[in-house]
């Protein structure tokens, strides 16, 4: 069946240092791939997707490119700052799982020092 | 600013009672989903609404979970008795069909002692 692994943390950084979380995948089909991000005590927030291959998915300075040749779509930020501290999750959707239904990774936390 | 809302966001019972989750989707959205966070498991899917029909719920312990959308603005995820294995963090999720983005509630963090 499909599925999301994700680089265990937790990943301390100083800031303004370069980030990148691995991500890979496993799925027959052409899922689409996202990364959420979840800040202490609240809900995951869609940070950027990508929905087919070489696509590349950015937003806030992050960034993640759909690879399918090597089924990964790492996350990256070339500065993080103390604000980014959160977990962030990959996951998919489509392929054989159905359009709906998401499988998450178990989350990297991040905790970023100034 | 169009959010899914979740209530009550804490939650503290004793074993044996009855727990009513809450939440509200985004105006217009279609679709909802229960997830149970824990340390242990991670994100799981509960439960899978569209249009206020249940297609999903094998993620769900039937003998005392159950989800309903009574109508298009409000979904309820009750346990009934709850145990203290189903502490956990319950998140509401909310899309649109046919869409691939999935917009998340606060949760609701369940103790039960």
């Amino acid at each position: 069946g499909n599925s999301v692994t994700q680089m265990e943390g937790p990943v301390t950084l100083s800031e303004e240092a370069f980030l990148t979380i691995n991500c890979t995948y496993t799925a027959t089909g052409y899922p689409s791939l996202f990364w959420y991000v979840q800040y202490p005590g609240e809900g995951l927030q869609l940070l950027l997707k990508a929905t087919k291959a070489d696509d590349k998915g950015s937003n806030k300075g992050f960034e993640a490119t759909y690879r399918k040749e090597t089924t990964s779509f790492h996350l990256e930020k070339g500065s993080v700052q103390v604000s980014d501290s959160a977990v962030y999750f990959c996951a998919l959707s489509g392929g054989t799982s159905g359009t709906y239904k998401y499988i998450f990774g178990t989350g990297t936390r991040l905790k970023v020092l100034a | 600013d169009a959010r899914v809302t979740q209530t009550p966001r804490d939650k503290v019972t004793e074993m044996g009672q009855e727990v009513t989750m809450r939440c509200q989707p985004i105006l217009g959205h279609n679709t909802v989903f229960w997830y149970r966070q824990t340390m242990m498991q991670g994100l799981e899917l509960l439960a899978y609404f569209r249009n206020r029909a249940p297609l999903d719920d094998s993620g769900m312990p039937k003998d005392r979970f159950s989800a309903e959308m009574p109508d298009a603005t409000l979904a309820t995820l009750k346990i009934q008795p709850s145990e203290p294995r189903d502490s956990a963090v319950y998140f509401c999720a909310s899309g649109l069909v046919g869409g691939d983005t999935q917009y998340f509630g606060p949760g609701t963090r369940l103790t039960v002692l």
